[in-house]
């Protein structure tokens, strides 16, 4: 059975950091993985999709990588900003349908 | 282009009643999945539909119930509301393997 994992669960820093969130995966076989940002009570924004014979993405200050292998991939964000503050979930698609990882909530102080 | 759009957004309904929610997808999108979010368990998946067909199904009881549509738009419908079902109903879609989701139906149970 397909577990995720995220660490950290919280995260508070001051702006302009570089952060890296985790997300480990039990199951290598996966047709790929996504990660989305989720404000307070508001739906999921995607972020980043990475198909499984990919290694990593980009899409501005951010950057996802994949180790199928190893069952792990990382959310780089460069020069982090308070409007950057949300909760970061990554899930794996397996199967038509998408397991989600616990998420880090994520805070970027002035 | 218009994204994924849930109705209603926020729902308050009794013990024991029904209820049902909705989701247009994004145009030209034929998958629709449904997602429960609650604070103890997390984002957990309910169903999926392709082309009018559940292909995929969670781990819930029968009273969780979906249909879709011939113009791919989806309802979910939940009989006999218990207080554990309040939650965040999110619904995405899908064309190929990037899922986009709506910003979710709120549904408390009193």
């Amino acid at each position: 059975k397909q577990e995720v994992t995220q660490i950290p669960a919280a995260l508070s820093v001051p702006e302009g950091e570089n952060l890296v969130l985790n997300c480990s995966f039990t199951d290598s076989a996966i047709y790929n993985l996504q990660w989305f940002r989720q404000d307070p009570g508001k739906g999921l924004t995607s972020l980043l999709l990475i198909q499984s014979s990919q290694r990593e993405q980009t899409s501005g200050r951010l950057n996802a990588s994949l180790d199928k292998s190893s069952g792990r991939s990382t959310l780089y964000i460069a020069a982090s900003q308070p409007g950057d503050s949300a909760t970061y979930l990554c899930a794996v698609h397996n199967t038509d349908k998408l397991i989600f990882g616990t998420g880090t909530r994520l805070q970027v102080f002035p | 282009k218009a994204g994924v759009t849930q109705t209603p957004r926020y729902l308050i309904k009794t013990r024991g009643q029904q209820v049902t929610l909705s989701c247009s997808p994004i145009s030209g999108h034929r998958s629709v999945s449904w997602y429960q979010q609650t604070p103890g368990q997390g984002l957990q998946f309910l169903f999926e539909y392709f082309s009018e067909t559940q292909r995929n199904k969670g781990n819930f009881p029968g009273r969780f119930s979906g249909r879709q549509f011939s113009n791919s738009r989806s309802e979910m419908n939940v009989s006999t509301l218990e207080l554990g079902d309040s939650a965040l109903y999110l619904c995405a879609s899908s064309l190929g393997n990037e899922a986009f989701f709506g910003q979710g139906t709120r549904l408390t149970v009193v």
